[in-house]
Protein backbone atom coordinates (compact mmCIF):
# COMPACT_ATOMS: atom_id res chain seq x y z
CA UNK A 1 0.00 0.00 0.00
CA UNK A 2 1.38 3.82 -0.70
CA UNK A 3 1.98 5.74 2.41
CA UNK A 4 2.59 9.37 0.62
CA UNK A 5 0.11 11.19 -1.20
CA UNK A 6 1.41 14.00 -3.70
CA UNK A 7 -0.53 17.16 -4.41
CA UNK A 8 -0.91 18.05 -7.04
CA UNK A 9 -1.50 14.89 -9.37
CA UNK A 10 -0.19 17.12 -12.01
CA UNK A 11 1.06 20.34 -12.53
CA UNK A 12 1.56 22.26 -16.25
CA UNK A 13 4.06 25.61 -16.21
CA UNK A 14 5.49 27.60 -18.64
CA UNK A 15 9.94 27.50 -18.66
CA UNK A 16 11.42 29.69 -15.94
CA UNK A 17 8.78 29.17 -13.44
CA UNK A 18 8.92 27.48 -10.25
CA UNK A 19 7.02 24.48 -9.75
CA UNK A 20 6.13 23.46 -6.34
CA UNK A 21 5.36 19.37 -5.35
CA UNK A 22 4.20 18.22 -2.12
CA UNK A 23 3.84 14.91 -0.16
CA UNK A 24 2.09 13.48 3.14
CA UNK A 25 2.84 10.31 4.92
CA UNK A 26 1.21 8.74 7.50
CA UNK A 27 3.80 7.22 10.48
CA UNK A 28 7.21 7.75 11.17
CA UNK A 29 10.16 7.53 9.14
CA UNK A 30 14.12 6.95 8.94
CA UNK A 31 14.21 9.46 5.52
CA UNK A 32 11.97 10.65 2.70
CA UNK A 33 13.34 10.24 -0.99
CA UNK A 34 12.06 12.03 -3.92
CA UNK A 35 12.78 10.38 -7.71
CA UNK A 36 11.95 11.56 -11.16
CA UNK A 37 10.66 9.01 -13.91
CA UNK A 38 10.73 10.15 -17.58
CA UNK A 39 8.21 8.63 -19.20
CA UNK A 40 8.37 4.49 -19.28
CA UNK A 41 11.96 4.80 -17.99
CA UNK A 42 13.02 4.02 -14.74
CA UNK A 43 13.54 6.21 -11.54
CA UNK A 44 16.03 8.67 -11.45
CA UNK A 45 16.73 9.56 -7.62
CA UNK A 46 16.75 13.48 -6.45
CA UNK A 47 17.83 13.57 -3.03
CA UNK A 48 17.22 12.20 0.43
CA UNK A 49 16.55 14.07 3.48
CA UNK A 50 16.39 12.41 6.58
CA UNK A 51 13.81 12.35 9.33
CA UNK A 52 16.81 15.33 11.63
CA UNK A 53 16.85 17.22 8.50
CA UNK A 54 14.49 20.67 7.82
CA UNK A 55 15.78 21.52 4.50
CA UNK A 56 18.14 20.28 1.94
CA UNK A 57 19.65 21.82 -1.68
CA UNK A 58 20.59 19.99 -4.91
CA UNK A 59 21.21 22.39 -7.27
CA UNK A 60 17.86 23.86 -8.72
CA UNK A 61 15.91 21.39 -6.03
CA UNK A 62 15.28 22.26 -2.66
CA UNK A 63 13.46 19.80 -0.23
CA UNK A 64 12.06 20.44 2.85
CA UNK A 65 10.57 18.22 5.20
CA UNK A 66 8.19 18.80 8.12
CA UNK A 67 7.97 15.41 10.55
CA UNK A 68 5.32 17.39 12.59
CA UNK A 69 2.95 17.15 9.56
CA UNK A 70 4.31 14.62 8.01
CA UNK A 71 4.65 16.53 5.25
CA UNK A 72 7.61 17.42 1.83
CA UNK A 73 8.12 19.41 -0.47
CA UNK A 74 9.69 19.75 -3.85
CA UNK A 75 10.82 23.05 -5.20
CA UNK A 76 12.19 23.36 -9.31
CA UNK A 77 13.75 26.63 -9.30
CA UNK A 78 13.38 28.42 -13.08
CA UNK A 79 11.95 25.35 -14.58
CA UNK A 80 13.08 23.63 -18.32
CA UNK A 81 11.35 21.69 -20.56
CA UNK A 82 13.53 19.01 -19.38
CA UNK A 83 11.99 18.79 -15.91
CA UNK A 84 9.05 17.60 -17.82
CA UNK A 85 8.24 14.14 -15.99
CA UNK A 86 6.61 12.45 -12.77
CA UNK A 87 7.78 12.98 -9.81
CA UNK A 88 7.53 10.72 -6.63
CA UNK A 89 8.24 10.55 -2.96
CA UNK A 90 9.13 7.33 -1.03
CA UNK A 91 8.85 6.88 2.38
CA UNK A 92 11.54 4.85 4.63
CA UNK A 93 9.58 3.39 7.82
CA UNK A 94 11.26 0.48 8.84
CA UNK A 95 14.47 0.26 6.93
CA UNK A 96 13.17 -2.51 4.83
CA UNK A 97 12.00 -1.21 2.08
CA UNK A 98 10.55 2.33 0.01
CA UNK A 99 7.14 3.33 0.04
CA UNK A 100 6.26 5.20 -3.04
CA UNK A 101 3.64 8.17 -3.15
CA UNK A 102 1.05 8.26 -6.54
CA UNK A 103 3.10 10.84 -7.75
CA UNK A 104 2.93 14.40 -9.50
CA UNK A 105 2.84 15.07 -13.00
CA UNK A 106 4.76 17.62 -14.29
CA UNK A 107 4.45 19.05 -17.59
CA UNK A 108 6.79 22.39 -18.53
CA UNK A 109 6.43 24.03 -22.04
CA UNK A 110 8.56 26.42 -23.68
CA UNK B 1 29.36 2.00 -12.25
CA UNK B 2 26.40 3.10 -11.30
CA UNK B 3 24.16 1.58 -13.32
CA UNK B 4 21.60 -1.68 -13.43
CA UNK B 5 21.28 -2.84 -16.71
CA UNK B 6 17.70 -4.67 -17.40
CA UNK B 7 16.75 -6.68 -20.31
CA UNK B 8 15.20 -7.25 -22.39
CA UNK B 9 14.02 -3.82 -22.67
CA UNK B 10 10.64 -5.05 -24.17
CA UNK B 11 8.75 -8.93 -23.75
CA UNK B 12 5.83 -10.32 -25.56
CA UNK B 13 4.19 -13.13 -23.87
CA UNK B 14 1.25 -16.12 -23.86
CA UNK B 15 -0.26 -17.19 -20.82
CA UNK B 16 1.35 -20.37 -21.32
CA UNK B 17 5.17 -19.28 -21.99
CA UNK B 18 7.59 -19.07 -19.44
CA UNK B 19 10.14 -16.66 -19.94
CA UNK B 20 12.43 -14.45 -17.27
CA UNK B 21 13.75 -11.25 -16.85
CA UNK B 22 17.29 -10.16 -15.60
CA UNK B 23 18.94 -7.51 -13.72
CA UNK B 24 22.44 -6.58 -13.18
CA UNK B 25 24.81 -4.18 -10.74
CA UNK B 26 28.22 -3.96 -10.47
CA UNK B 27 28.23 -1.65 -7.62
CA UNK B 28 28.50 -3.75 -4.84
CA UNK B 29 25.04 -3.38 -3.44
CA UNK B 30 23.46 -5.81 -1.12
CA UNK B 31 20.40 -5.02 -1.60
CA UNK B 32 18.10 -5.76 -4.65
CA UNK B 33 14.14 -5.32 -5.39
CA UNK B 34 12.00 -6.11 -8.27
CA UNK B 35 8.89 -3.37 -8.26
CA UNK B 36 5.99 -3.73 -10.83
CA UNK B 37 4.60 -0.52 -12.12
CA UNK B 38 1.34 0.33 -14.02
CA UNK B 39 0.62 2.98 -16.15
CA UNK B 40 0.31 6.38 -14.47
CA UNK B 41 0.70 4.35 -11.12
CA UNK B 42 4.09 4.15 -8.36
CA UNK B 43 6.02 1.75 -8.36
CA UNK B 44 4.66 -1.18 -6.05
CA UNK B 45 7.40 -3.40 -4.59
CA UNK B 46 7.19 -6.98 -5.37
CA UNK B 47 10.80 -8.77 -3.44
CA UNK B 48 13.67 -7.58 -1.39
CA UNK B 49 16.86 -9.71 -1.56
CA UNK B 50 19.32 -8.65 1.26
CA UNK B 51 22.84 -10.73 1.08
CA UNK B 52 21.26 -13.04 -1.53
CA UNK B 53 18.03 -13.90 0.93
CA UNK B 54 14.74 -13.71 -0.15
CA UNK B 55 13.94 -10.61 2.76
CA UNK B 56 10.58 -9.24 1.70
CA UNK B 57 8.02 -11.07 -0.72
CA UNK B 58 4.71 -9.04 -0.93
CA UNK B 59 2.26 -11.60 -1.34
CA UNK B 60 3.08 -11.77 -5.05
CA UNK B 61 1.54 -14.55 -6.73
CA UNK B 62 3.72 -18.05 -7.56
CA UNK B 63 3.65 -17.80 -11.07
CA UNK B 64 6.52 -14.80 -10.44
CA UNK B 65 9.56 -16.42 -8.90
CA UNK B 66 12.45 -14.67 -8.11
CA UNK B 67 16.19 -15.81 -7.79
CA UNK B 68 19.54 -13.92 -6.99
CA UNK B 69 22.28 -16.39 -8.44
CA UNK B 70 24.51 -13.70 -7.01
CA UNK B 71 25.26 -10.47 -5.99
CA UNK B 72 25.01 -8.77 -8.82
CA UNK B 73 22.52 -10.86 -10.61
CA UNK B 74 18.60 -10.59 -9.45
CA UNK B 75 16.36 -12.25 -12.18
CA UNK B 76 12.38 -12.89 -12.39
CA UNK B 77 10.92 -16.15 -14.12
CA UNK B 78 7.46 -15.61 -15.05
CA UNK B 79 5.20 -18.84 -15.85
CA UNK B 80 1.51 -18.89 -16.79
CA UNK B 81 0.92 -15.05 -16.11
CA UNK B 82 -2.62 -13.37 -16.74
CA UNK B 83 -3.38 -10.19 -19.32
CA UNK B 84 -3.41 -8.04 -16.02
CA UNK B 85 0.34 -8.76 -15.74
CA UNK B 86 1.47 -6.38 -18.28
CA UNK B 87 3.65 -3.77 -16.88
CA UNK B 88 6.79 -2.22 -16.42
CA UNK B 89 8.92 -4.36 -13.99
CA UNK B 90 11.54 -2.22 -12.65
CA UNK B 91 14.84 -3.56 -10.32
CA UNK B 92 16.94 -1.11 -8.23
CA UNK B 93 19.62 -2.05 -6.04
CA UNK B 94 21.33 0.13 -2.82
CA UNK B 95 23.40 0.09 -0.11
CA UNK B 96 22.71 -1.41 3.18
CA UNK B 97 21.40 0.66 4.93
CA UNK B 98 22.57 3.11 7.96
CA UNK B 99 21.01 4.80 11.07
CA UNK B 100 19.47 7.31 8.80
CA UNK B 101 17.70 4.19 6.83
CA UNK B 102 17.39 3.07 3.20
CA UNK B 103 19.95 5.07 1.18
CA UNK B 104 19.46 6.11 -2.55
CA UNK B 105 18.04 3.23 -5.02
CA UNK B 106 19.57 2.53 -8.17
CA UNK B 107 17.03 1.87 -10.55
CA UNK B 108 17.21 -0.10 -14.09
CA UNK B 109 15.28 1.20 -17.26
CA UNK B 110 12.83 -1.34 -16.83
CA UNK B 111 10.63 -4.07 -18.85
CA UNK B 112 7.58 -3.38 -20.48
CA UNK B 113 5.98 -6.54 -20.59
CA UNK B 114 2.88 -7.36 -22.50
CA UNK B 115 0.75 -10.66 -21.55
CA UNK B 116 -1.67 -11.87 -24.35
Amino acid sequence: SQQGEEDPQALSIQEGENATMNCSYKTSINNLQWYRQNSGRGLVHLILIRSNEREKHSGRLRVTLDTSKKSSSLLITASRAADTASYFCATDQAGTALIFGKGTTLSVSS
Amino acid sequence: DTEVTQTPKHLVMGMTNKKSLKCEQHMGHRAMYWYKQKAKKPPELMFVYSYEKLSINESVPSRFSPECPNSSLLNLHLHALQPEDSALYLCASSQDGDRGGLGTQYFGPGTRLTVL
